[in-house]
């Protein structure tokens, strides 16, 4: 059993797509965080939500508390956001669990 | 500022030995986590360290251990290693307990052989 799901585990877009990668956990949390990771294994922490919605350039992710779902949107993609992004909930502290991630490439 | 360090970057050893890495947290964090990545399991929590106490620890065997010193860098040691403790392995800091963002070091790649 997984405490955080994602989907889809892979995706493939055209360059200026709109994008969408969903998490679904089952854990009671204190915060949702966001991850990006590039090969080579470079992860950088994108987005720490713990209610509603927060934007970053190109990048919104938003949080349901109470369905317990978060979703991570990419406008006007480009191929340098191709990378594996992970969805981690934090039940308490810094201890994670974390989804198996999507592999998102964007094609030119 | 410096990003969170990692030594060394990569590692082979044999069945049985053991190993030591070291993380280096941003100068002001005390707390740093360790995680496993492999391709079969996907990241995993290893432990977190905060004011050179362990303070969480995820499932993993007694053969994984760690500490904090004082300057809070961190050590992980794994004992009597085993062919799937290959593995990517990450540390990350941040400046406190709680709800923080996570500054990931770049990874020790361990091959088990």
């Amino acid at each position: 059993k997984n405490e955080v799901e994602q989907s889809p585990q892979n995706l493939t877009a055209q360059e200026g797509e709109f994008i969408t990668i969903n998490c679904s956990y089952s854990v009671g949390i204190s915060a949702l965080h966001w991850l990006q990771q590039h090969p080579g294994g470079g992860i950088v922490s994108l987005f720490m939500l713990s209610s509603g919605k927060k934007k970053h350039g190109r990048l919104i992710a938003t949080i349901n508390i109470q369905e317990k779902h978060s979703s991570l949107h990419i406008t006007a993609s480009h191929p340098r956001d191709s990378a594996v992004y992970i969805c981690a909930v934090a039940p308490g502290g810094n201890q994670f669990y974390f989804g198996t991630g999507t592999s998102l490439t964007v094609i030119p | 500022k410096a990003g969170v360090t990692q030594t060394p970057r990569y590692l082979i050893k044999t069945r049985g030995q053991q190993v030591t890495l070291s993380c280096s947290p941003i100068s002001g964090h005390r707390s740093v986590s360790w995680y496993q990545q492999t391709p079969g399991q996907g990241l995993q929590f290893l432990f977190e360290y905060f004011s050179e106490t362990q303070r969480n620890k995820g499932n993993f065997p007694g053969r994984f251990s760690g500490r904090q010193f004082s300057n809070s860098r961190s050590e992980m040691n794994v004992s009597t290693l085993e062919l799937g403790d290959s593995a990517l392995y990450l540390c990350a800091s941040s400046k406190r307990q709680g709800l923080e963002t996570q500054y990931f070091g770049p990874g020790t790649r361990l091959l088990v052989l």
